[in-house]
C-alpha cells in the first residue's frame, strides 16, 4: 500500500493563479480531509468529507474548494491564490469508526504564494 | 468549546533526559486521544493511541502516555531522549462517534542538546 500520497511536493504560485492539490489514498478509506500547516498554529482544518459526494468545510475553509466524485482521490483546489494561502497543506484519511478515527497524513505539499 | 492545549511551545531537554510533554484537552465526554511526530519536513506519524482501557499505553519509539480523566490530560513521556527525537510533537483528539475529524494541539518544538 502506498497510503496516501499528495502532488506536488512544492509548488510557488502567483498571486491570483489557480490550481489544485492533488491527495489520493489506496486504503478504502471513507473519511478524507485538508489541513493546513502554519507555524504557531497547529493543523487546522480546511475541508473534509465522509465518502464519495460529500464534502463539508472545516475551520478556515474560505479560499478552497473541494469534491468527492471517488473514494480514493480529494482534490483541493485554489480558486485565485493570495499570499495568506501560503502554508504546508496535508491531506489525510481515515476509516471513521471501524480505526477509532486514526488519522494517515501524506507528506505534504509546501506552497509559496508571491 | 473542544480543544487541546499543548502549553509548552518549545522544549530542550539533554540527550538521555527524560521527558514529558504536555497535553490538555476541553471535551464533553472521553475522547478518542492521538500523539503525532513530525519530523523537521516530514509528514506527521503515529506515535500512539488511546481509545479505552489501560489509561497508561505504549508506542514507537520507546514513547508511551497516560491518561488522566480527572485531569483531561493525555502526557507523553519517555524516559531517556535520544537525539533522533528531536522534532515537533502534536497533541490531537477525536471525538467518539463523529466523520473522523480530530482537533490538534499547536505544537510541542523539541530540541536535543548533545
Amino acid at each position: 500500500n502506498a497510503g496516501v500520497t499528495q502532488t506536488p511536493k512544492f509548488q510557488v504560485l502567483k498571486t491570483g493563479q489557480s490550481m489544485t492539490l492533488q491527495c489520493a489514498q489506496d486504503m478504502n478509506h471513507e473519511y478524507m480531509s485538508w489541513y493546513r500547516q502554519d507555524p504557531g498554529m497547529g493543523l487546522r482544518l480546511i475541508h473534509y468529507s465522509v465518502g464519495a459526494g460529500i464534502t463539508d468545510q472545516g475551520e478556515v475553509p474560505n479560499g478552497y474548494n473541494v469534491s468527492r466524485s471517488t473514494t480514493e482521490d480529494f482534490p483541493l483546489r485554489l480558486l485565485s491564490a493570495a499570499p495568506s494561502q501560503t502554508s504546508v497543506y496535508f491531506c489525510a484519511s481515515s476509516g471513521g469508526m471501524s480505526s477509532y478515527n486514526e488519522q494517515f497524513f501524506g507528506p505534504g505539499t509546501r506552497l509559496t504564494v508571491l | 468549546a473542544q480543544s487541546v492545549t499543548q502549553p509548552d511551545i518549545h522544549i530542550t531537554v539533554s540527550e538521555g533526559a527524560s521527558l514529558e510533554l504536555r497535553c490538555n484537552y476541553s471535551y464533553g465526554a472521553t475522547p478518542y486521544l492521538f500523539w503525532y511526530v513530525q519530523s523537521p519536513g516530514q509528514g506527521l506519524q503515529l506515535l500512539l493511541k488511546y481509545f479505552s482501557g489501560d489509561t497508561l499505553v505504549q508506542g514507537i519509539k520507546g514513547f508511551e502516555a497516560e491518561f488522566k480523566r480527572s485531569q483531561s490530560s493525555f502526557n507523553l513521556r519517555k524516559p531517556s531522549v535520544h537525539w533522533s527525537d528531536a522534532a515537533e510533537y502534536f497533541c490531537a483528539v477525536g471525538p467518539l462517534g463523529s466523520q473522523g475529524n480530530l482537533i490538534f494541539g499547536k505544537g510541542t518544538k523539541l530540541s536535543v542538546k548533545p
